[in-house]
């Protein structure tokens, strides 16, 4: 059985750089085949795809965020990272870490998530 | 970016009854759409795929249909486990955007 965890900070303050990892269990991080990924919520809102990285370490990232973001993946540990620089209140949300199937594509496994709050 | 636009944002509906959630694609996205349910202080979970493949181990009692720029997410008998949040996602191209949601309660 899969399961993604997402791990880091729940309190930063801003300005700084937000940093979780999502670690992998019951399955290779290097398939061929998916997507490994980001998706966020802000409290009581909507959801919003961040971007996503390939085992190869290849990635797509949503321009709306593009210049702050960094998705990387140690294929050693089996965990992919999410790093969001200059981090602001707007960015205090539920992360999710997730799987996406490349064909067809959708995503077929989540994180529990985990709320990162912005604050001073 | 496709905008991803849900109606309605929620609705109320007994046990039962059958309801229907609809999704508009600002632009053609041919069946590249799936649906996901969220229940309060979960993780989303898919419930269909390509507009209409129902994901495995869930209720057939939820159907999607449609194609183009207008999808529909059916469920034909809403039981109380439906209480949750369900959103729609283009799969159809980069960025990937969700519809605003509808949140579905017991009446």
């Amino acid at each position: 059985q899969l399961q993604l965890q997402e791990s880091g900070p729940g309190l930063m303050e801003p300005s700084e750089t937000l940093s979780l990892t999502c670690t992998v269990s019951g399955g290779s991080i290097s398939i061929s085949g998916y997507y490994w990924g980001w998706i966020r919520q802000p409290p009581g809102k909507g959801l919003e795809w961040i971007g996503n990285i390939y085992y190869s370490g290849s990635t797509l990232y949503n321009p709306s965020l593009k210049s702050r973001v960094i998705i990387s993946v140690d294929t050693s540990k089996n965990q992919f990272s999410l790093k969001l620089t200059s981090a602001t209140a707007a960015d205090t949300a539920m992360y999710y870490c997730v799987r996406r199937v490349t064909r067809p594509e959708y995503f077929d496994s989540w994180g529990q998530g985990t709320l990162v709050t912005v604050s001073s | 970016a496709i905008q991803m636009t849900q109606s309605p944002s929620s609705l109320s509906a007994s046990v039962g009854d059958r309801v229907t959630i609809t999704c508009r694609a600002s632009q053609d996205i041919k069946n590249d759409l799936g649906w996901y349910q969220q229940k309060p202080g979960k993780a989303p979970k898919v419930l269909i795929y390509v507009a209409s493949s129902l994901q495995s181990g869930v209720p057939s009692r939820f159907s999607g249909s449609g194609s183009g720029t207008d999808f529909t997410l059916t469920i034909s008998s809403l039981q109380p486990e439906d209480i949750a949040t369900y959103y729609c996602l283009q799969d159809y191209d980069y960025p990937l955007t969700f519809g605003g949601g509808t949140k579905v309660e017991i009446k």
